[in-house]
């Protein structure tokens, strides 16, 4: 089955800095690539997503690029703010598993005021 | 819209004890899903249900059995509860091709 790997599992940033989370993936037929965001106390929420026919996306102060020969991608936040402090998962899903999603182990990220 | 509620969300329990995690949405979706949550291991499928009447086993499903009650409600079971199942348990639902899943607040299971 898939496998998913995510690093850093911390990450401390200074307000204003970018930070650069990175997952890669086992399953060549993966094709979905979301990352959630998880604030403390709350589940999970899509902050964005990525599918393999683009190399990369935006949203306004995030992206993601993906890198299918080499089976990774990440996530990248610029000009972090204090609110973007939480835990940031990636994951990964293909039509032959039944879309099901794999995680990978979160990111927890601290941006310092 | 209250989206996915969860109940309860904190939980004690003694090991063998039983106990049952409900999980009801109001959006619609097709596809309910299980989730456990431990430190560095990211989220891991116990049970999903993709349609109503229908329920498979994910990555995780040894110790629990679920129930998809009904098109808005899915309920995961701990027959004989064990250490090794202290979690944080989150359902999720989401509609059929759009990827997105939808998660409630979690549960917080502590077994002793």
């Amino acid at each position: 089955g898939e496998n998913v790997e995510q690093h850093p599992s911390t990450l401390s940033v200074q307000e204003g800095d970018s930070a650069v989370i990175k997952c890669t993936y086992s399953d060549s037929a993966s094709n979905y690539f979301p990352w959630y965001k998880q604030e403390l106390g709350k589940g999970p929420q899509l902050i964005i997503d990525i599918r393999s026919n683009v190399g990369e996306k935006k949203d306004q102060r995030i992206a993601v690029t993906l890198n299918k020969t080499a089976k990774h991608f990440s996530l990248h936040i610029t000009e972090t703010q204090p609110e973007d402090s939480a835990v940031y998962f990636c994951a990964a899903s293909s039509n032959n598993a039944g879309n099901m999603l794999t995680f990978g182990g979160g990111t927890r990220l601290m941006v310092k005021p | 819209n209250a989206g996915v509620t969860q109940t309860p969300k904190f939980q004690v329990l003694k090991t063998g004890q039983s106990m049952t995690l409900q999980c009801a949405q109001d959006m619609n979706h097709n596809s309910m899903y299980w989730y456990r949550q431990d430190p560095g291991m990211g989220l891991r499928l116990i049970y999903y249900s993709a349609s109503e009447g229908t329920t498979d086993k994910g990555e995780v499903p040894n110790g629990y059995n679920v129930s998809r009650l009904n098109k808005r409600e899915f309920s995961l079971r701990l027959e004989s509860a064990a250490p090794s199942q202290t979690s944080v348990y989150f359902c999720a639902s989401s509609t059929i091709g759009t990827g997105e899943l939808f998660f409630g607040e979690g549960s917080r299971l502590t077994v002793l």
